[in-house]
């Protein structure tokens, strides 16, 4: 049973530039949740999503930030318009419809020039 | 919102001593709180949970303490490896049915052989 999958592990944008991240949960989650970790600092939520719905998006910016999980496919963090402050580990989660215990992926390392 | 603080930032020890970290909550109802281990280039593993209707839950030399009133848990490890080397992360969330988690900042924790 593979884990949660991240692509890519490493992404290098310039300012200006699109950063698209995506993350397929493991088989049998439907929940998938984005965290951020910027060095020496712990994880902050980000969004939340089950298929087609966004649940919770408290902790994602307004501006230049979104998430989406469609019916088919991975679920995609996309940040328009990157700026320094974006650089980060961007790390997806998933979890069972009734469980909260959460499995991360190995994360992208997001860098932007 | 949860704010959860997490001592010590770090953590040296030598084989096969036991080691403690300690978090506190602000949000009296949070209810579930896992620990996650981090190897460097790697995302965060859970290695225990505990929920606020247990005090106490051990796996082999990993247990966990939850003290309600206080609004504290603790990370006990015993006959630490040097393979236990990593950051550890604690978190709380309210356990709504979905797991919005509030991380504390990270111990990083050295075992020398």
């Amino acid at each position: 049973n593979a884990g949660v999958m991240q692509n890519p592990r490493h992404l290098v944008r310039r300012r200006g530039q699109e950063a698209r991240l995506r993350c397929s949960p493991m088989k049998g989650h439907s929940h998938v949740y984005w965290y951020r970790q910027l060095p020496e600092e712990g994880l902050k939520f980000m969004v939340y999503l089950q298929k087609e719905n966004i649940i919770d998006e408290s902790g994602m910016p307004k501006e230049r930030f979104s998430a989406e999980f469609p019916k088919e496919g991975p679920s995609i963090l996309r940040i328009q318009q990157v700026v320094r402050g974006d650089s980060a580990a961007y790390f997806c989660a998933s979890s069972t419809r009734t469980d909260e215990k959460l499995f991360f992926g190995s994360g992208t390392q997001l860098s932007v020039l | 919102g949860e704010n959860v603080e997490q001592h010590p930032s770090t953590l040296s020890v030598q084989e096969g001593d036991s080691a403690v970290i300690k978090c506190t909550y602000s949000d009296s109802a949070s209810n579930y709180f896992p620990w996650y281990k981090q190897e460097l280039g790697k995302g965060p593993q859970l290695i225990i949970d505990i929920r606020s209707n247990v005090g106490e839950k051990k796996d082999q030399r990993i247990a966990v303490t939850l003290n309600k009133t206080a609004k504290h848990f603790s990370l006990h490890i015993t006959e630490t490896q040097p393979e236990d080397s990593a950051v550890y992360f604690c978190a709380a969330s309210i356990g709504s049915g979905y797991s919005t988690l509030t991380f504390g900042k990270g111990t990083m924790l050295l075992v020398s052989p």
